[in-house]
């Protein structure tokens, strides 16, 4: 059983373009959330996503920032017009329906912004 | 708010000897509690957790945490650290009750283990 699938694990862009980061749960797995992580710091949560529902957006910045979890396909998680700020380590982690509390991490994507 | 505290920032330990990694808790009502640890450039791993029941927790590669009500700490141990046990090691608390699993994480703990 494949883990929690994270790409690009690097992602280099200059400020004013599109990011967009892509998760694959585990298999059987119907939540997904999404951390940042920046230097120095612990994770912040983001958001958190059901398939097709965003049940908790508390942690995004509120604009130019944004998640979907589609009914087929990966999470994405999308930073429009990125600025220097942005640059972290991006986690998704993902937990089975009969499980919720234990979360299960990829292995991030890196984006760092020039 | 739901929140955790990692009073160090790194933790030195000779290879062999017992470590410890200290987190303590604010919570309103009962807290699910997790450990995980993070190697270089890697995801994280989960260690434990506890939800419910027995106050000593046995996890992953042979760490165990011990929940402690009264004192809101929830510390992870090892009896004999690895070298392969240097990483940065994370307390997180879920943050709201039933219907939302969200973590709020700690800063984080440097171990380094010295052969």
């Amino acid at each position: 059983n494949a883990g929690v699938m994270q790409n690009p694990r690097h992602l280099v862009r200059r400020r004013g373009q599109e990011a967009r980061l892509r998760c694959s749960p585990m298999k059987g797995h119907s939540h997904v959330y999404w951390y940042r992580q920046l230097p120095e710091e612990g994770l912040k949560f983001m958001v958190y996503l059901q398939k097709e529902n965003i049940i908790d957006e508390s942690g995004m910045p509120k604009e130019r920032f944004s998640a979907e979890f589609p009914k087929e396909g990966p999470s994405i998680l999308r930073i429009q017009q990125v600025v220097r700020g942005d640059s972290a380590a991006y986690f998704c982690a993902s937990s089975p329906p009969n499980n919720q509390e234990t979360q299960y991490f990829g292995p991030g994507t890196r984006l760092l912004v020039l | 708010a739901q929140s955790v505290a990692q009073p160090e920032d790194q933790v030195n330990v000779a290879e062999g000897n017992p470590l410890t990694v200290k987190c303590t808790y604010s919570v309103s009502g009962n807290p699910y509690l997790f450990w995980y640890v993070q190697y270089p450039n890697r995801g994280l791993q989960f260690l434990l957790k506890y939800i419910t029941g027995d106050n000593l927790v046995k996890g992953s590669y042979g760490f165990e945490a011990e929940f402690n009500k009264s004192q809101t700490s929830f510390h992870l141990k090892k009896p004999s650290a690895l070298v392969s046990d240097s990483a940065l090691y994370f307390c997180a608390v879920r943050v709201l009750p039933y219907g939302n699993n969200r973590l709020a994480f700690g800063k984080g703990n440097q171990v380094v283990v010295i052969p």
